[in-house]
């Protein structure tokens, strides 16, 4: 059974200051995703890593997979109050298939002035 | 011109009510899901259909029965509602054969009394 972990589950940081979030998996798997959820919203897809190596940035959030590892990275840049949310990894077994995506519990961040 | 919509997005209810959730995307997507997310927040996979067929039916209760007329709508209904059944009900969708990112609804709070 697949298991996706995130570390920390729950992250207060100042703003400026700059912090990884992390995601082990279990099973070989070279897809992975991250989400960002605001309180009482939907998820907001924010990167798909589909390859071992994969980086993708947007803003101050810089996503990374190391499928060897089976671990990806969420780093964040210079924080900012806005950043504040949930984010959540999720994983892929059937390579685009009719599965979904098996997610993580969660990191909620917390950015403070 | 929401791409996935749910509705609706408020139920209160008593228990041993029967109630339906229904969901549809206008992304063209072949595959759709529902996902229950927790109080905790943690987000798991409930069904999902490809085609208007029948893929994964997780270990959900016989009260749980999802339909899909067609590929472009899936729906919810419950029987005899019960106080776990509170949660946040998310609809998803995807390409099967794509990137497997999901596109999800706005969710529908769920709270049974």
């Amino acid at each position: 059974e697949l298991k996706v972990e995130q570390n920390p589950l729950f992250l207060s940081m100042q703003e400026g200051k700059n912090y990884t979030i992390y995601c082990n998996y279990s099973t070989t798997s070279d897809r992975l995703y991250w989400y960002r959820q605001d309180p009482g919203k939907s998820l907001e897809s924010l990167f798909v890593l589909l390859s071992n190596g994969a980086v993708k940035q947007e803003g101050r959030l810089m996503a990374s997979l190391d499928t060897k590892a089976r671990l990806s990275t969420l780093h964040i840049t210079a924080a900012v109050h806005d950043l504040s949310a949930t984010y959540f990894c999720a994983v892929d077994l059937a390579r685009g298939g009719a599965d979904g995506l098996t997610f993580g519990k969660g990191t909620h961040l917390i950015i403070q002035p | 011109d929401t791409a996935v919509s749910q509705t609706p997005k408020y139920l209160v209810t008593q228990m041993g009510n029967d109630k339906s959730i229904k969901c549809e995307q206008n992304l063209g997507h072949d595959t759709m899901y529902w996902y229950k997310q927790d109080s905790k927040k943690f987000l798991k996979i409930m069904f999902s259909y490809n085609n208007k067929e029948l893929i994964i039916n997780e270990t959900v209760p016989n009260r749980f029965s999802p339909k899909s007329p067609d590929k472009a709508h899936l729906n919810l209904h419950i029987n005899s509602l019960e106080l776990g059944d509170s949660a946040v009900y998310f609809c998803a969708s995807s390409r099967r054969g794509g990137t497997g990112e999901l596109f999800f609804g706005e969710g529908s709070r769920l709270t049974v009394l």
